[in-house]
């Protein structure tokens, strides 16, 4: 059974710039939830989906942005970057939400 | 103050030493997780748990709710056991996630 994947792996981009990031869950899983960590903030949580609706959302401005797909494929988006958005991002599968959760390797994003 | 903090921040061990670290939270929480993470950044779910005690293996995680504590032990630790151990909780009433800061634990051989 395949695990969490998540692309791309890497990404360079410079300020001002929007990127999109994606995660396959699980099979059969339907939640997704997508977290940020920085060294200096440690992991925060973005948001939550589940059956293509946003559960949940963390206290991040409206430049991140996310969906989820009948397929239960989820992207995130983040616009107009800033430095400070260079961080690496992660996303869990669940069955459904508040079940074990299953990370992803993570996007590593560096904004120059 | 944070909302969930963890101690100790580093934990230096000898490969066999029983180890324990703990996670200390101020929210109302419906679960709360452990989670390691190597280096590298792959993020593994130990337990989620709500009450009472879990044990996998050697890892064992504990939960005190009226404390608001919970503990996460490991024995016989092992240097693959090198890794940060986070902690997270699952706020009551928002269904939202509060990680702490994460213990960086290193087992010598």
């Amino acid at each position: 059974k395949a695990g969490v994947t998540q692309t791309p792996r890497y990404l360079i981009k410079t300020r001002g710039q929007q990127v999109t990031l994606s995660c396959s869950p699980i099979s059969g899983h339907r939640s997704v939830s997508w977290y940020q960590q920085t060294p200096g903030q440690g992991l925060q949580f973005l948001f939550e989906y589940f059956s293509e609706t946003q559960r949940n959302k963390g206290n991040f401005p409206g430049r991140f942005s996310g969906r989820q797909f009948s397929n239960s494929r989820s992207e995130m988006n983040v616009s107009t970057l800033e430095l400070g958005d260079s961080a690496l991002y992660l996303c869990a599968s669940s069955f459904e939400p508040n079940t074990e959760a299953f990370f992803g390797q993570g996007t590593r994003l560096t904004v120059v | 103050k944070n909302e969930v903090e963890q101690s100790p921040q580093n934990l230096t061990a000898q490969e066999g030493e029983f180890i324990t670290i703990n996670c200390s939270y101020s929210v109302g929480i419906s679960a709360l997780h452990w989670l390691q993470q190597h280096p590298g950044g792959g993020i593994v779910s130990l337990f989620m748990l709500s009450s009472g005690k879990k044990k996998h293996g050697r890892l064992i995680a504990t939960i005190n709710i009226q404390e608001k504590h919970s503990s996460l032990h490991i024995t016989a630790s092992h240097p693959r056991d090198s890794a940060v151990y986070i902690c997270a909780v699952v706020t009551y009433n928002t269904d939202k996630l509060i990680f702490g800061t994460g213990t960086r634990l290193q087992v010598f051989p």
